[in-house]
């Protein structure tokens, strides 16, 4: 099956400074990628969806300029936390649609564990 | 808003027992997929059904998907501790282009117990 990489996979960060997350296709191009966030034994959450070249649609809830999104390849997407506070501490999922499959074909990363201090 | 009902949202059953997750939306979803996950990983996608009525078959994982492409369950046959883990439905609606967006149901933390 397709690979898909998130780095790091775990990070520790002092409340108040910002943290990127990287989330990489590894055989495939991917025009769309997907950022989610996940609490402890809860499912995924959605927070944006990411558009190579374009900018990231955000769902309800979500604020875009905490939760920065760049999609600026087709291999590449990272999230940038800004200024960060113990409560933005979870697991950050990322995933990457393959394009052109009648199904779905969304990918996903190993995930990050972010713990804010 | 598309909501995913899964139930049970926890099941601690012994070895050997069989058990059904089930999914259910009042919403129509152009497919559905069944995820594992594990403490610590991503989701890793275990089935895609996309056609109503739709059964599939892994190992002694059993799917299927509502004629009317709106509920879909898993069945697990002869559990085992290995089966452990958190299981995750999800339903495909089109995000615009040929893109999907996916929206997950709870989750059913599934613990089998030698």
């Amino acid at each position: 099956g397709a690979v898909v990489s998130q780095h790091p996979s775990r990070v520790i960060c002092k409340s108040g400074t910002s943290v990127k997350i990287e989330c990489r296709s590894l055989d495939f191009q991917a025009t769309t990628m997907f950022w989610y966030r996940q609490f402890p034994k809860k499912s995924l959450m959605l927070m944006a969806t990411s558009n190579e070249g374009s900018k990231a649609t955000y769902e309800q809830g979500v604020e875009k300029d905490k939760f920065l999104i760049n999609h600026a390849s087709l291999t590449l997407s990272t999230l940038t936390v800004t200024s960060a506070h113990p409560e933005d501490s979870s697991f950050y999922i990322c995933s990457a649609s393959r394009p052109g499959l009648a199904a779905p074909g969304q990918y996903f990363g190993p995930g990050t564990r972010l713990t804010v201090t | 808003t598309q909501l995913l009902e899964q139930s049970p949202q926890f099941l601690s059953i012994q070895e050997g027992e069989n058990l059904t997750v089930y999914c259910n939306s009042s919403s129509v979803f152009s497919s559905l997929q069944w995820y594992r996950q594990e403490p610590g990983e991503g989701p890793v996608l275990l089935v895609t059904v996309v056609t109503g009525g739709e059964v599939k078959k892994l190992k002694r994982l059993t799917f299927q998907f509502g004629d009317a492409r709106k509920d879909s369950s898993l069945h697990i046959t002869a559990a085992q501790p290995g089966d452990t883990g958190l299981y995750l439905c999800a339903g495909a609606s089109k995000s615009g282009g040929s893109n999907y967006k996916l929206t997950f149901g709870k989750g059913t933390l599934l613990t089998v117990n030698p």
